[in-house]
């Protein structure tokens, strides 16, 4: 069974430019999230779905920040304009909800630099 | 809210050493614990879970048992190995009414000395 995928695995922007990242989960995994790891940090949920509805968002850091994942597979985070304060692994995690308390599986991460 | 600490930011041991890496938690209801461990440029993966009061889960030779009235999930290895060397995270993780939001702690270092 394949794992979780992300592309690219690294990424260097200046400040101002965008950037997207892309996931494509296990297959048959309801549950979609991604993550922030900055340096020597645990990870730090931004947004999850159930198949394609967001569940949680709150922790979007701004409007700069945005996902979707339309047909409930694969997802999409992108940044607008990034700024040197996002440098950190970006990471995208599964699961199967069929059960209480699900573990997640994840990807191998991207790691962005804003120069 | 809810939280995860780690108290041990990095932890040196030499090989066949005992580990305990400590973690406690804050939280409402009754959350599931979790351990997951990160090497270098992958993505954390799953140790194991426990989702009720003084059960152990366990996996590669960790250990760790929930309890309840300490509020802790501490892990424990009785004999490392260099290959043991990574980062260990301790989270929480809702049930699911609480749609599956896992909270993570900051992880702590293991270093295994050959």
């Amino acid at each position: 069974e394949a794992g979780v995928t992300q592309s690219p695995r690294y990424a260097v922007l200046q400040e101002g430019q965008a950037v997207s990242f892309w996931c494509d989960p296990i297959s048959g995994h309801d549950t979609l999230y991604w993550y922030q790891q900055p340096r020597d940090q645990g990870p730090q949920l931004l947004v999850y779905f159930r198949d394609e509805a967001v569940i949680d968002n709150s922790q979007l850091p701004s409007d700069r920040f945005s996902a979707v994942r339309p047909k409930g597979t694969n997802s999409t985070l992108k940044i607008q304009s990034a700024k040197q304060g996002d440098t950190a692994t970006y990471l995208c995690a599964s699961s199967f909800t069929d059960n209480n308390y699900a573990e997640q599986f994840f990807g191998p991460g991207t790691r962005l630099t804003v120069l | 809210g809810d939280s995860v600490t780690q108290t041990e930011g990095q932890v040196a041991l030499s090989e066949e050493d005992f580990l305990t890496i400590h973690c406690n938690y804050s939280a409402s209801g009754y959350p599931a614990l979790f351990w997951y461990v990160q090497y270098p440029g992958e993505g954390p993966q799953f140790l194991f879970r426990a989702s009720r009061d003084k059960e152990k889960g366990s996996s590669r030779g960790f250990e760790a048992t929930y309890d309840k009235g300490t509020t802790s999930f501490h892990l424990r290895k009785a004999s490392v190995q260099e290959s043991d060397s990574a980062v260990y995270y301790c989270a929480l993780g809702g049930p699911r009414t609480n749609a599956y939001k896992v909270i993570f702690g900051k992880g702590t270092h293991l270093h295994v000395l050959p």
